[in-house]
């Protein structure tokens, strides 16, 4: 089974600290990305990654930056958090032509204050 | 630019009864569609796919989905819902013409299965 973990479960956090989430995948997938999820607004993509030390902007990566050091890992990065980063942060992974299923992290929610 | 919609913010069906989710979706080329379920304070778990072949797909825990190209829709469906089904549920695309491109997923539809 394909398991893709992400360090916490809960974070709290102050307005301007630098945040860092951090997301693991054990099969080996070439591509990474990272989503926030709001009520209302579904899933909306930061960044994605197709390979170590490769990144996309996706849809909304204002305030955000990633790190793909390792082709398991892919870190999201919130250089000065605000109040309006509080979200649920999901990761997920797929290979690359290998099929299209992405697979999930059990997500990380982030409150600022 | 791709897009989905999902109409409804809920649905709420009786135990036993028929369910769909809908969803419609606007894509250039060809769509990849998906159908993703999300537990309570949970990830994503995917349900079922249409890549191209047979317009009705079956996916997991008896869930299935009728392509509709004319109608650009996606619709989920299960025959007899469980009071287990109640979660909240995603529809995605994304332009299968060409390299990889992101997907876009809907709003979601909590799913409500009343006992």
């Amino acid at each position: 089974d394909v398991k893709v973990t992400q360090s916490s479960r809960y974070l709290v956090k102050r307005t301007g600290e630098k945040v860092f989430l951090e997301c693991v995948q054990d099969m080996d997938h070439e591509n990474m990305f990272w989503y926030r999820q709001d009520p209302g607004l579904g899933l909306r993509l930061i960044y994605f990654s197709y390979d170590v030390k490769m990144k996309e902007k996706g849809d909304i990566p204002e305030g955000y930056s990633v790190s793909r050091e390792k082709k398991e890992r892919f870190s999201l990065i919130l250089e000065s958090a605000s109040t309006n980063q509080t979200s649920m942060y999901l990761c997920a992974s797929i290979p690359s032509g290998g099929g299209e299923t992405q697979y999930f992290g059990p997500g990380t929610r982030l409150l600022v204050l | 630019a791709q897009s989905v919609a999902q109409p409804e913010d809920q649905v709420n069906v009786a135990e036993g009864n028929p369910l769909t989710v809908k969803c419609t979706y606007s894509v250039s080329g060809n769509p990849y569609l998906f159908w993703y379920v999300q537990y309570p304070n949970r990830g994503l778990q995917f349900l079922l796919k249409y890549i191209t072949g047979d317009n009705l797909v079956k996916g997991s825990y008896g869930f299935e989905a009728e392509f509709n190209k004319s109608q650009t829709s996606f619709h989920l469906k299960k025959p007899s819902a469980l009071v287990s089904d109640s979660a909240l549920y995603f529809c995605a695309v994304r332009d299968g013409s060409g390299g990889y491109q992101k997907v876009t997923f809907g709003t979601g539809t909590k799913l409500q299965v009343i006992p």
